[in-house]
Order: structure tokens, then sequence, then C-alpha cells
């Protein structure tokens, strides 16, 4: 089944406690990306990746860092967490020959506290 | 730059009469644009999508949106609300700049649909 999973679903952590959020997909897609979406504020990105190794900085990247090493792994690390980082992540995928015309395939999300 | 706005952040409506959720936007480049569900703690799944083909798009479950260049408008509209379509909605501009794929998310509209 294609999919994107994310794990954990839910996170408690306490402030400065550096943590890993993981996504991997199963569709051979090009395009990664890392969403927070707020009450209010829809989704906004955080980082994305258009290939192996290629990474770039998106709306809100303060705070956060990613690696693509693998085609399938694109890990979201708060190094050092903050209250502000409180959210609902998503990672999604896409097909990058698709350029802006492919749909996203999303996980269905982490829930992140941050005390 | 591109931005998305959804004009309400709740619509309610009761069972069986119509729907419409209404999506304006604004795009320097050519853009694709959608419409993304999202029910309660689920990732967002895709209803349809315009990429510069017919301007009436249909989806899944119903919908619709029809691509008003001269109004930059996406509106999503549903004949026969179901309960099951109570959710969040999401519009997305998605535009592909050379390198880089962009897309903005609007900030959602909650849709409570009344028995």
């Amino acid at each position: 089944e294609a999919q994107v999973t994310q794990n954990p679903r839910y996170l408690i952590t306490v402030t400065g406690k550096k943590l890993t959020v993981t996504c991997s997909q199963n569709m051979n897609h090009e395009y990664m990306s890392w969403y927070r979406q707020d009450p209010g504020l829809g989704l906004r990105q955080i980082y994305y990746s258009m290939n192996v190794e290629v990474t770039d900085k998106g709306d809100v990247p303060e705070g956060y860092k990613v690696s693509r090493k693998e085609k399938r792994n694109f890990p979201l690390i708060l190094e050092s967490p903050s209250p502000n980082q409180t959210s609902l992540y998503f990672c999604a995928s896409s097909l990058v020959a698709a350029a802006n015309t492919g749909e996203l395939f999303f996980g269905e999300g982490s829930r992140l506290t941050v005390l | 730059a591109q931005s998305v706005t959804q004009l309400d952040s709740h619509v309610s409506v009761s069972e069986g009469t119509p729907v419409l959720l209404r999506c304006n936007y604004s795009s320097s480049y050519s853009p694709s644009l959608f419409w993304y569900v999202q029910h309660p703690n689920k990732g967002l799944q895709l209803l349809l999508k315009y990429t510069s083909a017919a301007t009436l798009v249909k989806g899944i479950n119903g919908f619709e949106a029809e691509f008003k260049k001269s109004e930059t408008s996406f509106h999503l509209t549903k004949p026969s609300a179901h309960m099951s379509d109570a959710a969040e909605y999401f519009c997305v501009v998605s535009v592909h700049t050379g390198s880089a794929r962009q897309l903005t998310f609007g900030s959602g509209t909650q849709l409570t649909v009344l028995p």
C-alpha cells in the first residue's frame, strides 16, 4: 500500500531535549516536505527536498533541521525544542516529474508538545 | 510570490443542501490549484486539482470546483451535503519555479453538516 509513515504520532517532551520525527515513503517520490499546522494558520512549510541530498528552507525553518540521505526518508530534527514548536506536523511527498501538478501524499501527522 | 485566502473559516450547512467553500488566490506564475480535505486525526487527502486543462474540475465524493482566472477564484461546491463531508478543507496553490516547487496553503475552512 502506498503510504507516508511518520513516527512518533504523539510526543510530549521538554524544552531543550533534542528529538527527531521520522518520515518514510514507499512510492519512490523525489519530492518530500515538512509542514506544521497551527489553528487558523493552515499548513506552513518548514523544509522541503527535491531529491536526495537536496534540501531547502520553506516559510518557517527556524529551529528545525532536515536531512535527505536516502530517497525514502526525510527526518525532521529539533535540536533544542521550545514551547512555540508545539504543533501538529505533517510530512508529504510527491513526484517531481509532475512539477507543480502532482498530488501530495500526506502522513497522518505527529502531534508534538514541548513543555 | 503567491497567496491563498479562504474566505470563511467556518461553514455550516444542513444535510442535503448545497455546499460552497470559497477560495481566492494570487500568483505571479501560472498556478496549479488543489483542494484537500482533512478528517479529524487524519492527514490531508486530495479532493481535486486544476492544472490548466478544463476550468471545471470534478473530484471525489461529488465535489467540484471552477477555476475563474478573471476573478482569481477556485471555489469548491457540492450539490448535496452528506454527514460524512464534515471536515476541514484546504485550498492550495502550487507553482513550479525552475528548480523548486512552492506550495501555499489557505488557512482552512471547517465544514459542519447538520442533520
